[in-house]
């Protein structure tokens, strides 16, 4: 079955910096890779998503990009803000599947 | 996300009781699931319904059981036959299939198990 594996497991960065995590994951198959943010003690949300088809794609200071032939997937979050400290998930699901594989999230901290 | 309601928003209960976990959605989402949040470990599938009166096993279904006898209903039993209960649960329901369509999460339920 897919697998998913998310690295680092705690970032820390001072503010204005940029902030890079990264996953990989198994089943080549697998074509919907979400990001989701989760705030301390409230619900994990949607932040950006990437389909196989697209290679990057960019929100404000969010980007995602993703290389198929590696199986990994990238958020990066430039001029970072106290208020992107958080911890951050990836995701991946396979076409034709109703599940999604969450990584282990990445705790980012953001220092004025 | 207004949209998602879990109730209580934190639960105890003795060892060996059953108790069930309420998620309800008003959101028309024919897709609901339970997912298990523990430190270090992300979140993980315990069940999921693609529609009305069917549901799959997810990663860790041992010791929990669902039922989804209404679209906006998708209630979770933890059994005392789950070895660690104590977690933070979270339900979430998408308007179909996942390839195409955001998946939207409730508060979440704290779990203590004494």
């Amino acid at each position: 079955g897919e697998n998913v594996e998310q690295h680092p497991s705690t970032l820390s960065v001072q503010e204005g910096d940029s902030a890079v995590i990264k996953c990989t994951y198994s089943d080549s198959a697998s074509n919907y890779f979400p990001w989701y943010k989760q705030e301390l003690g409230k619900r994990p949300q949607l932040i950006i998503d990437i389909r196989s088809n697209v290679g990057e794609k960019k929100d404000q200071r969010i980007a995602v990009t993703l290389n198929k032939t590696a199986k990994h997937f990238s958020l990066h979050i430039t001029e970072t803000q106290p208020e992107d400290s958080a911890v951050y998930f990836c995701a991946a699901s396979k076409r034709n599947t109703d599940k999604l594989i969450f990584g282990t999230g990445t705790r980012l901290q953001v220092f004025p | 996300d207004g949209g998602i309601t879990q109730s209580p928003k934190y639960l105890f209960r003795k060892e060996g009781q059953n108790v069930t976990l309420s998620c309800e959605q008003n959101l028309n989402h024919d897709a609901m699931y339970w997912y298990r949040q523990d430190p270090g470990q992300g979140l993980r599938l315990i069940y999921y319904s693609q529609i009305v009166n069917d549901f799959q096993k997810g990663d860790i279904a041992e010791g929990y059981s669902v039922s989804r006898e209404k679209k906006e209903s998708f209630p979770l039993t933890v059994t005392s036959a789950q070895k660690n209960p104590t977690a933070f649960y979270l339900c979430a329901s998408s308007i179909g299939a996942i390839r195409d369509n955001e998946q939207f999460f409730g508060p979440g339920t704290r779990l203590t198990v004494l």
